[in-house]
């Protein structure tokens, strides 16, 4: 199972609003429902922050938003704070319960 | 509040074995099914093996299948993952995850370095 297709980095200054992309396959992401993105501070175990596609975990600022077009997810950060540096990653239900995650983006705010 | 306590990460040879353990607590363990991902350094995320609510299904990536067992005793409130036949490329921070919509909650992780 090949790993989804992050952007390496992206950035914003706060304020703005990123996007973040996440291309897969129909045998993944564009076949099922079912991605989530992480938040990973070095250090600190991984974030839930969507899953199901566009669904907040609560706690998780509105400010974060999911959305799939096909085979591509994205994660949308408006609002950009300080505290959104972070890597952030995304996965999805691959079938047989096997999952793949993207190889990561990380998110600098200037 | 939930957590996940991961342990058992250290130094091991080549070939050798380990055996993971996450503790649950603040949740009912024995409603969820509980996967274990892992990081190697520099690395992005991987799944590695996923466990359902019984333990009677479980699942594996191609790259630790006929090496790793994950097991949980509900009882005890834990999840374990035993690896055998360790690689230098099994070398990364494992970290145990509730499947609860997504992985919904996590540990801090564990270090397993694969070296001779």
């Amino acid at each position: 199972q090949s790993a989804l297709t992050q952007p390496r980095s992206v950035s914003g200054s706060p304020g703005q609003s990123v996007t973040i992309s996440c291309t897969g396959t129909s045998s993944d992401v564009g076949g099922y429902n079912y991605v989530s993105w992480y938040q990973l501070h070095p250090g600190t175990g991984p974030k839930l922050m969507i899953y199901d596609v566009n669904k907040r975990p609560s706690g998780v600022p509105d400010r974060f938003s999911g959305s799939k077009s096909g085979s591509t997810a994205s994660l949308t950060i408006s609002g950009l704070q300080a505290e959104d540096e972070a890597d952030y990653y995304c996965c999805s239900f691959a079938g047989n319960y096997n999952f793949v995650f993207g190889g990561g983006t990380k998110l600098t705010v200037l | 509040e939930m957590y996940l306590v991961e342990s058992g990460g250290t130094l091991v040879q080549p070939g050798g074995s380990l055996r993971l353990s996450c503790a649950a607590s603040e949740f009912t363990f024995s409603n969820y099914g509980m996967t274990w991902v892992r990081q190697a350094p520099g690395k992005g995320l991987e799944w590695v093996s996923y466990i359902s609510n019984n333990g009677a299904d479980t699942y594996y990536a191609d790259s630790v299948k006929g090496r790793f067992t994950i097991f949980r005793d509900n009882a005890k409130n834990s999840l374990y993952l035993q690896m055998n036949s360790l690689r230098a490329e099994d070398t990364a921070v494992y970290y145990c995850g509730r499947n609860g919509g997504g992985f919904d909650y996590w540990g801090q992780g564990t270090l397993v370095t694969v070296s001779s």
